[in-house]
């Protein structure tokens, strides 16, 4: 049982060049989140999305896009990476309602050069 | 501003000591969570609670919810090195806006 996995773990880009960070789950969730995780910061959600077909924005958008290509799948896309992107980033799916568990992949770890 | 507050960022104790980490804010919720994170790994669920005034224990791990729902704590009694790590609350802005705080880590000493 695979449960939340990302590609890749990790990255290192140049400044203004382009990325599309993968998840897959395989748990039947309804909803799945894109975060990031600096140091002293926590986890700050990028990205959302409630059910197949919905996207929202969450803290901090700027930067990013996302699809959710169908049930299983929620790419996050970085159009002209900059340095203040550096980060590890997590992808997270829940089942629904929100108070159920949220499982999280092993991240991927993003350098901007 | 994060939605939800935690304090202290960082505590060091002994083993066999106690701890409490605080996870504050000015929302309501309908429930919230405390994770924990080990470092390389994505964080996980130890407890959601769900009522106002709530007390959920996991071995030496107390867990409470505030009356109100604003605010959470954790306690840690007679702490162990596994205990190391950094602990997380989080909430939902909306039934599926899920948030955290900006973490505790916790070290404890041999």
């Amino acid at each position: 049982n695979a449960g939340v996995t990302q590609t890749p773990k990790f990255q290192v880009l140049k400044t203004g060049q382009s990325m599309t960070l993968q998840c897959a789950q395989d748990m039947n969730h309804n909803s799945m989140y894109w975060y990031r995780q600096d140091p002293g910061m926590g986890l700050r959600l990028i990205y959302y999305s409630a059910s197949e077909g919905t996207t929202d924005k969450g803290e901090v958008p700027n930067g990013y896009n996302v699809s959710r290509l169908n049930k299983r799948e929620f790419s996050l896309r970085l159009e002209s990476a900059a340095p203040s992107q550096t980060s590890v980033y997590f992808c997270a799916s829940i089942y629904r309602p929100l108070n159920t568990e949220a499982f999280f992949g092993q991240g991927t770890r993003l350098t901007v050069v | 501003t994060q939605l939800l507050e935690q304090s202290p960022q960082f505590l060091s104790i002994q083993e066999g000591e106690n701890l409490t980490v605080y996870c504050n804010s000015s929302s309501v919720f309908s429930s919230l969570q405390w994770y924990r994170q080990e470092p390389g790994e994505g964080p996980v669920l130890l407890v959601t609670v769900v009522t106002g005034g709530e007390v959920k224990k996991l071995k030496r791990l107390t867990f409470q919810f505030g009356d109100a729902r604003k605010d959470s704590s954790l306690h840690i009694t007679a702490a162990q090195p596994g205990d190391t790590g950094l602990y997380l609350c989080a909430g939902g802005a909306n039934d599926y806006k899920l948030s955290f705080g900006a973490g505790t880590t916790v070290t404890v000493r041999a």
